[in-house]
């Protein structure tokens, strides 16, 4: 079974710009997280999908946006890029997505704004 | 608030040594799951084990063996005759589930990492 896929794995952008990410879940998972790891916050959460809803969201500005198609890819979008948006961002699926799931990570985005 | 706490920012030991990663978790939640992610330089999150709050058994996969004890909201990592591959940096995460609309989210420690030297 193939993993969590994310594409790209890595991308520079200067500030001012925007960015969009995707992943592709585990095939048959219809949960998707995504997280925000800096070396100074560490692993933190950005929102979460479940069959095209966003069902969960974190303490992260408007500008961070995402959403998931009924394929259950979901792709996350940050507007007006700022230095400090340069982190690895990570990408989860999960089958249902409560507290009983477990996610599995795809290998994540690195992203560097200039 | 939920909060995981992990110590030991990093480690160091030599190959073959036993080596125990603390973690300690709180939550007002009665029904929670802990978890514990290997993350290697290349950078996924690598799952481990998960573990429910009504389970307190210990459990031992290989030379992994994690001990869970509510009383002091500690869930520890120990690895048995650490190898190089096992350099990485750990992470000790807490589920939470919102009351309304469903959902997860992990709450994450800080990260341990984890040295193993010939």
């Amino acid at each position: 079974k193939a993993g969590v896929t994310q594409t790209p794995r890595y991308l520079i952008k200067t500030r001012g710009q925007q960015v969009t990410l995707s992943c592709s879940p585990i095939s048959g998972h219809r949960s998707v997280s995504w997280y925000q790891q800096t070396p100074g916050q560490g692993l933190q959460f950005l929102f979460e999908y479940f069959s095209e809803t966003q069902r969960n969201k974190g303490n992260f500005p408007g500008r961070f946006s995402g959403r998931q198609f009924s394929n259950s890819r979901s792709e996350m979008n940050v507007s007006t890029l700022e230095l400090g948006d340069s982190a690895l961002y990570l990408c989860a699926s999960g089958s249902s997505g409560g507290a009983t799931d477990t996610q599995y990570f795809g290998p994540g985005t690195r992203l560097t704004v200039l | 608030a939920q909060k995981v706490t992990q110590a030991q920012t990093e480690i160091s030991v030599v190959e073959k040594e036993d080596v125990t990663l603390d973690c300690v978790y709180e939550t007002r939640d009665t029904t929670y799951y802990l978890f514990w992610y290997k993350q290697p330089p290349s950078g996924e999150l690598v799952f481990l084990i998960r573990r429910n709050s009504f389970d307190e058994q210990n459990e031992i996969s290989g030379r992994y063996s994690w001990n869970f004890q509510k009383s002091t909201s500690s869930f520890n990592f120990t690895i048995t005759a650490s190898q190089v591959v096992d350099s990485a940096v750990y992470f000790c995460a807490l589920s939470e589930t919102p009351f309304t609309g469903g959902g997860n989210k992990l709450t994450f420690g800080t990260g341990t990492q984890l040295k193993v030297e010939l």
